[in-house]
């Protein structure tokens, strides 16, 4: 079975842009979950999202949004870049049963540069 | 609140060494999911084990132990007769009912195995 795919990998980018990262989750896994990753706050749960709904939102701004199609495969946006959005962002996919039991499988991750 | 505390910001053993990564975490849940996953330098987050809070039995597999002891709210790992390739950062997370079973994770061990 493949695993959690992530596009692009690597991504620069200049302040006051947008981007959009994607992620193809696991076949047969509907919960998908954003992780933004920085040296000075570690891993942060930025969004899940399940069956093309958000299910649960951490604690980021508006500038960051994503949305889920009904194949799974989720994208996430973030606009109006700033320096602080360089992070290594990480897509979890998972069966998406909403038990606590879940087991998230991670992607390679996008890293994002702003500049 | 949920919280995850991993003290040991960086270890250092020699190869064939045993070590023992500590986590330490808090919840008013009683039903709540413990996590370990490791971070080789590649970026993908590797899951390693999960165990629920009823279950307090010890896991072996191969050269990895986990330690879960409620009493003390902690879940430890330990890494038997260390070897380069287990350099990495692990980190400890723990999911739980309250907040919409997001996963919070600890901020990481970064382990260097030296030959």
């Amino acid at each position: 079975k493949a695993g959690v795919t992530q596009t692009p990998r690597y991504l620069i980018k200049t302040r006051g842009q947008q981007v959009t990262l994607s992620c193809s989750p696991i076949s047969g896994h509907r919960s998908v979950s954003w992780y933004q990753q920085t040296p000075g706050q570690g891993l942060q749960f930025l969004f899940e999202y399940f069956s093309e709904t958000q299910r649960n939102k951490g604690n980021f701004p508006g500038r960051f949004s994503g949305r889920q199609f009904s194949n799974s495969r989720s994208e996430m946006n973030v606009s109006t870049l700033e320096l602080g959005d360089s992070a290594l962002y990480l897509c979890a996919s998972s069966l998406g049963t909403g038990g606590v039991q879940e087991t998230q499988y991670f992607g390679p991750g996008t890293r994002l540069l702003v500049l | 609140a949920q919280k995850v505390t991993q003290a040991q910001t960086e270890i250092s053993v020699v190869e064939k060494e045993d070590v023992t990564l500590d986590c330490v975490y808090e919840t008013r849940d009683t039903t709540y999911y413990l996590f370990w996953y490791k971070q080789p330098p590649s970026g993908e987050l590797v899951f390693l084990i999960r165990r629920n809070s009823f279950d307090e039995q010890n896991e072996i597999s191969g050269r990895y132990s986990w330690n879960f002891q409620k009493s003390t709210s902690s879940f430890n790992f330990t890494i038997t007769a260390s070897q380069v390739v287990d350099s990495a950062v692990y980190f400890c997370a723990l999911s739980e009912r309250t907040g919409g079973f997001k996963t919070i994770f600890g901020a990481g061990t970064r382990l260097f195995v030296k030959a």
